[in-house]
């Protein structure tokens, strides 16, 4: 299953409201899940199963989607927000990632 | 605290092995599926291989396939990825990472990484 984000890369500014989105090359049901990177860090669980936020994740975050059509929106960016996010679908072997979307400062 | 830290990396030559480890701390170890994935310098994020808690069943990427072998030790609270005929593309920091036990194959903790790189 091929996995596909856009855009590649966005410039927002602190406080904006962006969208990323992710389609999967056949349908996978609620199975995607989102991470966040910083630069020289391990990627960090957002949310799974489609919509569902880890425990300590921002309300800000947010994700929707079923099927083969995603997205991951953030409210109100904050300075700590600018990463690089990956979507992965978790339906069947291998389990794989986009191609990341890298958030930058505006 | 949940801890994941890999160990083994290195600088080696095409067609040798290397043995990843990675030792876990803060959670029941043998209760978790586990997972390695892989980011090769500049480049995105691949999944390598998994192992269950149950059964000890495996999968690997095709890219890996037939190379590459996980395993866990549930005494020890480690898990490993024995590697061989080692690629210049398997140049990458190698991850392990535990699976969400509420969601298949989303991973909640991930080590720090490991670099391999394959050179001559």
């Amino acid at each position: 299953i091929q996995v596909t984000q856009s855009p590649s890369s966005l410039s927002a500014s602190v406080g904006d409201r962006i969208i990323i989105s992710c389609r999967a090359s056949q349908r996978i049901s609620t199975y995607l899940n989102w991470y966040q990177q910083k630069s020289g860090r391990a990627p960090k669980l957002l949310i799974y199963a489609a919509s569902t936020l880890k425990g300590g994740v921002p309300l800000r975050f947010s994700a929707s989607g079923s099927g083969t059509d995603f997205t991951l929106t953030i409210n109100s960016l904050q300075p700590e927000d600018f990463a690089t996010y990956y979507c992965q679908q978790s339906y069947s072997q291998p389990y794989t990632f986009g191609q990341g979307t890298k958030l930058e400062i505006k | 605290q949940v801890q994941l830290v890999e160990s083994g990396g290195g600088l080696v030559k095409p067609g040798t092995s290397l043995r990843l480890s990675c030792a876990a701390s803060g959670f029941t170890f043998s209760d978790y599926y586990m997972t390695w994935v892989r980011q090769a310098p500049g480049k995105g994020l691949e999944w390598v291989s998994y192992i269950s808690s149950v059964d000890g069943t495996t999968a690997y990427a095709d890219s890996v396939k037939g190379r590459f072998t996980i395993s866990r030790d549930d005494v020890n609270n480690s898990l490993y990825l024995q590697m061989n005929d080692l690629r210049a593309e398997d140049t990458a920091v190698y991850y392990c990472a535990r699976d969400d036990s509420r969601a298949v194959a989303a991973y909640d903790f991930w080590g720090q990484g490991i670099l391999v790189t394959v050179s001559s």
